[in-house]
């Protein structure tokens, strides 16, 4: 499947393919992370979250990654759909501040 | 059970105007934040409420105002507005008290010309 190490604005696949989308975020203090989906016209829905004790995080089709000691965060998604195209942003919270969202990743599957 | 609500969808003022955003968060739900979306800065946190109180605000200057009312429906206010302020302008309300669980509303797009 597709990956990629540093984000990338547009990640383009083929339906069936497994996308890995990846997110740097900026503050080592951060203890809640999110990944969310917007599709156009929406506002960003919620796919999978993960906490700062743990490495890792599956959902359906959807497995989140967390590396603190780098600070990245990626999410991959299994057998992507046509339906999964869409901008994908991760979002960082500390407890008792704002999230603050990365730059999107358009993800385009193609059939 | 019903989602979060934006109103109005689209809009669109002059500058110097002032612009008035009403969201109404899932029933329960006490926190309301409010963000800034456009295609250049991204998504900009402008402020968050819970219990009618401002809990945390972003970076935005003093144009950009916001409430709570205690049926938790929460308004923001832009005056003399700018260019730059045309963005889609998100919602998102969560029971928890901040960050965790939010969920958006569709926004309101507001074009200033």
């Amino acid at each position: 499947g597709e990956s990629v190490g540093l984000h990338l604005p547009t990640l383009s696949v083929q339906e069936g393919d497994n996308s890995i989308i990846n997110c740097a975020y900026s503050n080592s203090a951060s203890d809640y992370f999110i990944w969310y989906k917007q599709e156009s016209g929406k506002g960003p829905q919620f796919i999978i979250d993960i906490r700062s004790n743990m490495d890792k995080r599956q959902g359906q089709r959807v497995t989140v990654l967390l590396n603190k000691t780098v600070k990245h965060l990626s999410l991959q998604i299994a057998a992507t759909q046509p339906g999964d195209s869409a901008v994908y942003f991760c979002a960082e919270t500390q407890a008792g501040t704002a999230l603050i969202f990365g730059k999107g990743t358009t993800l385009s599957v193609s059939s | 059970k019903a989602g979060v609500t934006q109103t109005p969808r689209y809009l669109i003022k002059t500058r110097g105007q002032q612009v008035t955003l009403s969201c109404s968060p899932i029933s329960g739900h006490r926190s309301v934040s409010w963000y800034q979306q456009t295609p250049g800065q991204g998504l900009q946190f402008l402020f968050e409420y819970f219990s009618e109180t401002q809990r945390n605000k972003g970076n935005f200057p003093g144009r950009f105002s916001g409430r709570q009312f205690s049926n938790s429906r929460s308004e923001m206010n832009v005056s003399t507005l700018e260019l730059g302020d045309s963005a889609l302008y998100l919602c998102a309300s969560s029971s928890a008290r901040t960050g965790v669980g939010y969920t958006f509303g569709s926004g309101t797009r507001l074009t200033v010309v």
